[in-house]
């Protein structure tokens, strides 16, 4: 059974200082996922990351995998208010079709 | 293409009555599923369905809850006789197939229970 943990469980940022949210799971995952959700509204997919070493940016997001070490990061460069929301990672089992199984979600607010 | 719709996307509902929440997928999504979020949680897997075919349930409670995808028409998850630990957000997602790498959600549909 695939099980997925996100630290921290709630970072405070100051805006223009760089950020990382570790995402470690327990088995294999197929592919790697990160959501991003604000209050009340659903989740937005950010990135997929499938192989070991896949690397991806949008703006000031970068995520990671690190197939081998069990770990993905998502790093946040020079944040800003907009960037205030939960960040949820999730991983995935090929032979569970797309069933996805999501970390607790880091909660993240920037102030200035 | 106006993407996964949920409805209703507030519901309250007494202790003892019935919650239906639908979902009707993306156009040309053949595969749809379910989740539940409680206050300041993850999402948790409930079920995942095909057209008429319901593959993986594993997350669904044993007792009262219920999913289906007709041939035609939207997604439906029932709950009968609500309790207050059934209030929660509850998504709907639907992907191309199986093999998709992308899984698009829904706005969600929050129950409260009174």
């Amino acid at each position: 059974e695939l099980k997925v943990e996100q630290n921290p469980l709630f970072l405070s940022m100051q805006e223009g200082k760089n950020y990382t949210i570790y995402c470690n799971y327990s088995t294999t995952s197929d592919r790697l996922y990160w959501y991003r959700q604000d209050p009340g509204k659903s989740l937005e997919s950010l990135f997929v990351l499938l192989s070991n070493g896949a690397v991806k940016q949008e703006g000031r997001l970068m995520a990671s995998l690190d197939t081998k070490a069990r770990l993905s990061t998502l790093h946040i460069t020079a944040a800003v208010h907009d960037l205030s929301a939960t960040y949820f990672c999730a991983g995935c089992l090929k032979a569970a079709g797309n069933k996805l199984t999501f970390g607790g979600g880091t909660r993240v607010l920037v102030k200035p | 293409n106006a993407g996964v719709m949920q409805n209703p996307r507030h519901l309250v509902r007494r202790r003892g009555q019935e919650a239906r929440l639908r979902c009707s997928p993306m156009k040309g999504h053949s595969h749809v599923y379910w989740y539940r979020q409680l206050p300041e949680e993850g999402l948790k897997f409930m079920v995942y369905l095909q057209k008429e075919n319901i593959i993986d349930e594993s997350g669904m409670p044993k007792e009262r809850f219920s999913a289906e995808f007709p041939k035609e028409g939207p997604s439906i998850l029932r709950i009968q006789q609500v309790v207050r630990g059934d209030s929660a957000a509850y998504f709907c997602a639907s992907s191309e197939g199986a093999g998709a790498n992308v899984l698009t959600f829904g706005a969600g549909s929050r129950l409260t229970v009174l």
